[in-house]
């Protein structure tokens, strides 16, 4: 079993509509989360961090955490174009190493 | 405050070529790594370093070396290059603790032909 599961399909949305993302880990050690952001040829930089179950809101986007059920999402309210990205979850464990989600490529469709 | 700077951007290579990546931070970090993306199935480590002179393999090391002199420096060395990797290479650093998280170079596409 992989340490993070993301389904790394492209998700489509009209301009406007909330994004959804989600990721799965396996291993309870974890204790760190975190969103990165991927423009078209250029590296992830860091979108989101956390370390605690519940919610983070930072502008139009919130992280969520669910450590009981290993589950982590980002969601992105009112999309715009500039939010066509990829889009990568991250988790770890204090130890430095972070696993790295597939990613998903989000294209916001004006 | 450039971050961390790539070198070069985009490089072609004949198989059987060694070439050198280039990593450099400004930030003082302790850790570095090197990453390489391939379409659809994210990133994985190659090395990583948590100091100048200690290093450690990742997941996919087979085919490259690394070194770490200065703190600022983590160059990536292919030898024999293989079509196997072709891919984008990312370097990337943090400070020690988790709270940070990593700051990634803009990454070098190469291609191996």
């Amino acid at each position: 079993q992989k340490e993070v599961e993301q389904d790394p399909g492209p998700l489509s949305v009209p301009e406007g509509a909330i994004v959804s993302l989600n990721c799965t880990y396996s291993n309870s050690a974890f204790q760190y989360f975190m969103w990165y952001r991927q423009y078209s040829r250029k590296g992830p930089e860091l979108l989101m961090y956390t370390y605690s179950s519940g919610n983070k809101e930072d502008g139009r986007f919130t992280a969520q955490v669910d450590k009981s059920s290993k589950y982590i999402s980002l969601f992105i309210r009112d999309s715009q174009p500039s939010d066509s990205a990829t889009y990568l979850c991250a988790i770890g464990s204090g130890n430095n190493r972070l696993a790295f989600g597939k990613g998903n490529q989000v294209v916001v469709i004006p | 405050n450039a971050g961390v700077t790539q070198t070069p951007k985009f490089r072609i290579l004949k198989i059987g070529q060694s070439m050198t990546l280039q990593c450099t931070q400004d930030m003082n970090h302790n850790y570095m790594y090197w990453y390489r993306q391939d379409p659809g199935m994210g990133l994985k480590l190659i090395y990583y370093s948590v100091g100048a002179g200690i290093t450690d393999k990742g997941e996919v090391p087979n085919g490259y070396n690394v070194s770490r002199s200065t703190t600022e420096d983590f160059p990536l060395r292919l030898e024999l290059a293989a079509p196997s990797q072709t891919s984008v290479y990312f370097c990337a650093s943090s400070y020690p603790g988790q709270n940070y998280g990593y700051t990634f170079g803009s990454g070098t596409r190469l291609t191996v032909v």
